[in-house]
């Protein structure tokens, strides 16, 4: 089982244009996460989906839209690229299906996004 | 709103040696995660605490629960560089979502 992979691993983008990141797991999992890592501020979360069909905001949405493709994808975009999104995303996914269940994550490699 | 903070940012030190890292959170919640990230690679998943005093334990680490007192540890016996990484832990609160905190790089020293 590849896990979770994400493509592209890297990315540079100039002020202004568009792409999308693109994330897949194999583990059969509900619930995609897409995350942002800066130096110091741990992860934090942009956009999550429960299930195929939902998505719902995290802490930090602005200027990311997202698409729940099927229950093996989860891709992020952002529309309008800026250098305040220069960062690493991960994309997560997890057997979380409820209260009754806990929430372990699994993390893809990665893509480090540079925005000039 | 949840917060969650790890303490110390930074770990410097000596092999052999045993230490702590402490994950405190504001709010009441009995599901703990702790990650583990070399550099510039993912988060690999170390130890899922699921209730008040859950302790856990691989090779040099174990990691404990305490919902009362909102605290998780990470205790590190017997320290080898091949520990030296990025330690996170992660609260679960909300039910489909975790909150990181800021991350405590450990670095061994021979």
């Amino acid at each position: 089982n590849a896990g979770v992979t994400q493509t592209p691993k890297f990315q540079v983008l100039k002020t202004g244009q568009s792409m999308t990141l693109q994330c897949a797991q194999d583990m059969n999992h509900n619930s995609m996460y897409w995350y942002r890592q800066d130096p110091g501020m741990g992860l934090r979360l942009i956009y999550y989906s429960a299930s195929e069909g939902t998505t719902d905001k995290g802490e930090v949405p602005n200027g990311y839209n997202v698409s729940r493709l099927n229950k093996r994808e989860f891709s992020l975009r952002l529309e309008s690229a800026a250098p305040s999104q220069t960062s690493v995303y991960f994309c997560a996914s997890s057997a979380y299906m409820g209260d009754s269940s806990y929430n372990e994550q699994f993390f893809g490699p990665g893509t480090r996004l540079t925005v000039l | 709103e949840l917060k969650v903070e790890q303490n110390p940012l930074f770990l410097s030190m000596q092999e052999g040696k045993n230490y702590t890292i402490y994950c405190n959170y504001s709010t009441t919640s009995d599901r703990l995660y702790w990650y583990r990230q070399d550099p510039g690679k993912s988060l690999e998943s170390l130890f899922v605490l699921l209730s008040n005093g859950a302790v856990k334990q691989e090779g040099r680490l174990m990691a404990s629960l305490d919902t009362k007192a909102r605290l998780s540890t990470l205790h590190i016996t017997a320290a080898v560089h091949d520990l030296s990484a990025t330690y996170f832990c992660a609260v679960d609160a909300y039910g489909n979502k975790l909150v990181f905190g800021a991350g405590t790089i450990l670095r061994v020293k021979s």
